[in-house]
């Protein structure tokens, strides 16, 4: 049962650099998140799909961009890596409409220097 | 977005005792779902217990229980005989649905810490 898989688990970027972080799910979930992580802040929605080739923002989406390839890939780069965009980055899916409960991924721990 | 709020940064409990973890939250709509999620040092995820606002009765999962006030707009975690696996941090969260579809929204989380 892999469930929700992100990678990397870590990265180290320079600012200026861009990179992307992937994230699949084998549970045939319609709905796909982005959340980031830090200290005192809980999660906070990044972007989210609904359904396969609909995207949206969430709470915090300045700085990034996201792709739904498919029903199973969720994407999330940084064009233009910031420090303050270190952060611990997770990816979720659901299906609500089904099963009340998201999985989430083990989490990806970006430092921009 | 909906606001979730945890006022209890950090919460102790000695082993055996009980705790309560408070969250309470704004919105406008009538049907909706709560969530307690546990987050341990591994940083994993893990789905503690959930409430529909529909239902009257408090959820309940083995020690874990809610106390749920629709009117209030409250929603608190309480964890009998506690256990130092409990130690963790604790994140409420609301389930909103919107035209763009569902979406899960956190507080800022409440870190337990169990001592013996």
């Amino acid at each position: 049962n892999a469930g929700v898989t992100q990678t990397p688990k870590f990265q180290v970027l320079k600012t200026g650099q861009s990179m992307t972080l992937q994230c699949a799910q084998d549970m045939n979930h319609n709905s796909m998140y982005w959340y980031r992580q830090d200290p005192g802040m809980g999660l906070r929605l990044i972007y989210y799909s609904a359904s396969e080739g609909t995207t949206d923002k969430g709470e915090v989406p300045n700085g990034y961009n996201v792709s739904r390839l498919n029903k199973r890939e969720f994407s999330l780069r940084l064009e233009s890596a910031a420090p303050s965009q270190t952060s611990v980055y997770f990816c979720a899916s659901s299906d609500f409409r089904l099963n009340t409960e998201a999985f989430f991924g083990q989490g990806t721990r970006l430092t921009v220097v | 977005a909906q606001t979730v709020t945890q006022s209890q940064p950090e919460m102790s409990v000695q082993e055996a005792e009980t705790v309560t973890l408070s969250c309470t939250y704004d919105t406008s709509e009538s049907d909706y779902y709560l969530f307690w999620y546990k987050q341990p040092p591994s940083r994993q995820m893990i789905l503690v217990i959930r409430q529909e606002a529909y239902k009257q009765q408090n959820a309940t999962e083995n020690r874990f229980s809610v106390n749920f006030q629709k009117a209030a707009k409250s929603f608190s975690l309480k964890i009998s005989d506690s256990q130092l696996g409990d130690a963790a941090m604790y994140f409420c969260a609301y389930l909103s649905n919107s035209n763009s579809g569902y979406a899960l929204n956190f507080g800022k989380g409440t870190s337990l810490l169990v001592t013996p």
